[in-house]
């Protein structure tokens, strides 16, 4: 298919672990966004890379969360020693230029990471 | 900073019934403004947004938004709701290059 897709779909974690979540943008879009929606919220920005480069991980939440895009294509969310906090949907979305205003974000089903 | 705020978490209708879904915003900066549908197991989708060219705005699947400085307000509508229309909304805003904040959503419902 031609849109963002995510994988896992669904990972459980036992607190303590560490877990990586994919993310396969559009092929040929510069930018990806990580966001974080937790049950019952709107989406809230982790981080965000143009092309290999990470421009913006404000929203990270702690140092357990790292991502990477080494070669400006797929992207990769780690988190380690997962907390029963972390639990939520994590989405990734890719646009095909820089800047959310006039370069549409596209958006892959999420992963729901759930922490017992 | 910028933030939104969707009044109401649930909104149930009946089939042809108008559409209304309230945002309101905050900004320090003029707002862009966008209004995302989520349906079940699938990735968010854009609906409409507001770029400060027109104040009422057109999007897919027939509903629409007016830009309202006065109301800080984003709203969204349609004459007439659809089975298909069921689904989770979400407002954002934008102050400009890459920073998007999302309202909490409104799930829509609609009665047969």
């Amino acid at each position: 298919g031609a849109g963002v897709s995510q994988s896992p779909r669904y990972k459980v974690a036992k607190r303590g672990q560490d877990v990586a979540l994919r993310c396969d943008p559009i092929s040929g879009h510069v930018s990806l966004f990580w966001y974080q929606q937790a049950l019952g919220q709107g989406p809230e920005f982790l981080t965000y890379f143009q092309n290999e480069a990470q421009l913006d991980k404000s929203g990270l939440p702690s140092d357990r969360f790292f991502a990477e895009r080494p070669e400006g294509s797929v992207s990769t969310l780690k988190i380690q020693r997962t907390q029963q906090e972390d639990s939520a949907v994590y989405l990734c979305a890719s646009s095909l230029g820089a800047g959310v205003v006039y370069n549409e974000q596209f958006f892959g089903p999420g992963t729901r990471l759930t922490v017992l | 900073a910028q933030s939104v705020t969707q009044l109401g978490s649930h909104v149930s209708v009946s089939e042809g019934a108008l559409v209304l879904l309230r945002c309101n915003y905050s900004s320090s900066v003029p707002p862009y403004l966008f209004w995302y549908v989520q349906y079940p197991n699938q990735g968010l989708q854009l609906l409409l947004k507001y770029t400060s060219a027109a104040t009422l705005v057109k999007g897919i699947n027939g509903f629409e938004a007016e830009f309202k400085k006065s109301e800080t307000s984003f709203h969204l509508t349609k004459p007439s709701a659809h089975m298909s229309d069921a689904a989770e909304y979400f407002c954002a805003v934008s102050g400009g290059i890459n920073d998007m904040r999302f309202g909490a959503g409104t799930r829509l419902t609609v009665k047969p």
